[in-house]
C-alpha cells in the first residue's frame, strides 16, 4: 500500500519568506513522488517529481524538494515566497503495481501569502 | 502541443439520473485516468485506461465506468447519480504506463447533483 501525509493544512508566510511545506510518504517499493500545485478554478500543475534519480529535485518557479529515504520525508521549499505562489499545494505518491499506476494525493496544504 | 481538454466545465444533473464527462488526451498519450476531487479533498483515484482497456481501478463501484477510444480519449460514465458524486472530475494522460511518467491535468469537469 501507498499513501502520502501532508503535515499541514494551512501554511501562511509573508511575501519574500522562505516557504515549508511537509509531507511524509509511506510505500512498500521505491516510489516515484511528485508536487502538484492547484490554482483557485485551475487544473493541476507539475512543480517537480523525484524518480530514484538525484534526490534534491529542482522544479519550476524557484520550487525545491529533497528526497530523504530515511525519514521517508519529501518536503517542498522555496527561498522566497511571491503572492502568485498562494493556491493548494499536493504531494503525490506513484506506483506501479502489476500493469496499473495511480497516483496516490495527500489532502493538500493551502499556502497563504500575505504582504 | 494541444493539452488536456475536458468538457462540459460544468454540469446540474438530478440524483438518479446518468452522465458521461469527456475527455481529450494530450497527443501522443496512451494513458488516461480518472479523478473524483470533493470539496477541500485531494483528487482520489477512479480508474485508469490503457491503449482502450482498463487496468487499475480505484474504490468505486461499478456505476463508475469508462471508455477509451482508438485516438485514445477517454469517457467517464457514471449511472444512478447520488447527491455524494458531486465533485470535480479530472482527467489525466500521459506517454505511458511507467509511474516515473508525468501527469497531465485537464482543467476538470464541476459536477452537482441535487
Amino acid at each position: 500500500a501507498q499513501s502520502v501525509t501532508q503535515l499541514d493544512s494551512h501554511v501562511s508566510v509573508s511575501e519574500g519568506t522562505p516557504v515549508l511545506l511537509r509531507c511524509n510518504y509511506s510505500s512498500s517499493y521505491s516510489p516515484s513522488l511528485f508536487w502538484y500545485v492547484q490554482h483557485p478554478n485551475k487544473g493541476l500543475q507539475l512543480l517537480l517529481k523525484y524518480t530514484s534519480a538525484a534526490t534534491l529535485v529542482k522544479g519550476i518557479n524557484g520550487f525545491e524538494a529533497e528526497f530523504k529515504k530515511s525519514e521517508t520525508s519529501f518536503h517542498l521549499t522555496k527561498p522566497s515566497a511571491h503572492m502568485s505562489d498562494a493556491a493548494e499545494y499536493f504531494c503525490v505518491v506513484s506506483l506501479n503495481t502489476g500493469t496499473a499506476s495511480k497516483l496516490t494525493f495527500g489532502t493538500g496544504t493551502r499556502l497563504q501569502v500575505t504582504l | 502541443e494541444t493539452g488536456v481538454t475536458q468538457s462540459p466545465t460544468h454540469l446540474i444533473k438530478t440524483r438518479g439520473q446518468q452522465v458521461t464527462l469527456r475527455c481529450s488526451s494530450q497527443s501522443g498519450h496512451n494513458t488516461v485516468s480518472w479523478y473524483q476531487q470533493a470539496l477541500g479533498q485531494g483528487p482520489q483515484f477512479i480508474f485508469q485506461y490503457y491503449r482502450e482497456e482498463e487496468n487499475g481501478r480505484g474504490n468505486f463501484p461499478p456505476r463508475f465506468s469508462g471508455l477509451q477510444f482508438p485516438n485514445y480519449s477517454s469517457e467517464l460514465n457514471v449511472n444512478a447519480l447520488e447527491l455524494d458524486d458531486s465533485a470535480l472530475y479530472l482527467c489525466a494522460s500521459r506517454g505511458g504506463l511507467a509511474a516515473s511518467y508525468e501527469q497531465y491535468f485537464g482543467p476538470g469537469t464541476r459536477l452537482t447533483v441535487t
